[in-house]
């Protein structure tokens, strides 16, 4: 069975710390890992990863994929209040492209 | 950037009656649309994909004669509750992804927040 798993699932942090949050997968015709961030509303898209080793960066938030190992990492430097937010890792497998849902991980920035 | 619109972002409505929640791709066409639940505090559970001109396909669990999905259009896709009850309560999102560039990039609504009294 197609999972996705995420760790860890919550995490404290204080402003200006660096956090790493992973995700590990085992699908059936992998096509490619995406990470979102959750506020109070519907996920935000952040990056999409389809080949190893190759960092995504969007200002303070990097992402990489290891392919041979079967996970991926989010980094975000420096953070800030403002990166309170679920964050979740999918992964689209299949002809159908179906994305598989990690359970997230809840990340607190506190001042 | 790929903006997607849900309406209405909230209804409460007597159990009974039918709630239709519409999604829209603003600015791209979407064949395939994706009807999301999310309980408190817990991941995205999938409950069909709405596919445009032809049937949805539900997943497992989901009653297709409770939660209607009707694709009209590449840019609009709605899923309606059907008899809501207090159980249905819940938050739905939709998610529409691009098909022109076989992107499996999903891009999400701001989502509806159901509640049935």
């Amino acid at each position: 069975e197609d999972k996705v798993v995420q760790s860890p699932l919550s995490l404290v942090v204080h402003e200006g710390d660096t956090v790493t949050l992973n995700c590990s997968y085992e699908v059936t015709n992998f096509r490619s890992l995406l990470w979102y961030k959750q506020e109070k509303k519907a996920p935000t898209f952040l990056f999409m990863l389809t080949s190893s080793g190759i960092e995504k960066k969007s200002g303070r938030l990097s992402s990489i994929l290891d392919k041979k190992e079967l996970f991926s990492i989010l980094n975000i430097t420096a953070t800030q209040t403002g990166d309170s937010a679920i964050y979740l890792c999918a992964v689209a497998a299949g002809n159908n492209r179906k994305l598989i849902w990690g359970l997230g991980t809840s990340l607190a920035v506190n001042p | 950037g790929a903006v997607v619109s849900q309406h209405p972002s909230r209804v409460i409505c007597k159990s009974g009656t039918s709630v239709k929640i519409e999604c829209r791709s603003l600015d791209f066409q979407a064949t395939t649309m994706f009807w999301y639940r999310q309980f408190p505090k817990k991941s995205l559970m999938l409950m069909a994909t709405s596919n445009e001109g032809s049937k949805a396909t539900y997943e497992q669990g989901v009653e297709k004669d409770k939660f209607l999905i009707n694709h009209a259009s590449l840019t609009l896709s709605t899923l309606t509750v059907t008899s809501a009850h207090p159980e249905d309560s819940s938050f739905y999102i939709c998610s529409a992804r691009e098909e022109l560039t076989e992107k499996e990039t999903q891009y999400f609504g701001p989502g509806t927040r159901l509640l049935v009294l």
